[in-house]
């Protein structure tokens, strides 16, 4: 079993509509897990990190669900900026490697 | 301004060529990786290092090799083992040991080309 999981889509939305993005991870006892957006043939960025109370970062939300080990990403209000790959990423263990999952694909159309 | 440099960012390779990829990083982090994406696909890790002299064999080490001597600087080198080299070399370095919740870091990557 992969240790993250995504949905590659691609979803394909309106300007103006809200999207989630889910992904799964296999390892419970993972410590720390982010969300990183990546454009096309660009270097992936640090798009929020997801703490397990949830957090959010303007019109986007990170939430973590432990018991059913998922996070999720939540854009609202999509804009046509917000088009690119988005990737989930969990720290299994204190130390060490981290792991992508393949990444979700995001288009916004006028 | 602090950040992680890869050069160089196009590199083309002969057939039966080694090359080599640097990266080099002023954030005075410990930990540093290499991945390798190819189009439309995600990224798979070649190696990482999480201290001086030390490193650990990624997903896909098979045909690459790296050093670490320094703490700012993580080479990898494509052996002319690897068959199928062609893909986007994406470099990252992340804060780590006690600070386990932090992120990595990406260089802008670099294009590597059979010619």
């Amino acid at each position: 079993r992969k240790e993250v999981e995504q949905d590659p889509g691609p979803f394909n939305v309106p300007e103006g509509a809200t999207v989630a993005f889910n992904c799964t991870y296999s390892n419970s006892a993972s410590q720390s897990f982010f969300w990183y957006r990546q454009d096309c043939r660009k270097e992936p960025k640090l798009l929020m990190s997801v703490y397990s109370s949830g957090n959010e970062d303007g019109r986007f939300t990170a939430q973590l669900n432990r018991a059913s080990q998922y996070i999720s990403l939540l854009i609202r209000d999509s804009k046509l900026s917000d088009s690119a790959t988005y990737l989930c990423v969990v720290n299994p263990r204190t130390l060490g490697r981290l792991y992508f999952g393949r990444g979700t694909q995001l288009t916004v159309w006028p | 301004d602090g950040g992680i440099t890869q050069s160089p960012k196009y590199l083309f390779r002969k057939e039966g060529q080694n090359v080599t990829l640097s990266c080099e990083q002023n954030l005075n982090h410990d930990a540093m990786y290499w991945y390798r994406q190819d189009p439309g696909q995600g990224l798979r890790l070649i190696y990482y290092s999480q201290i001086v002299n030390d490193f650990q064999k990624g997903d896909i080490a098979e045909g690459y090799s790296v050093s670490r001597e320094k703490k700012e600087s993580f080479p990898l080198t494509v052996t002319s083992a690897q068959k199928n080299p062609t893909a986007f070399y994406l470099c990252a370095s992340r804060r780590d040991r006690a600070f386990s919740n932090q992120p990595q870091h990406f260089g802008d990557g670099t294009r590597l080309s059979i010619l």
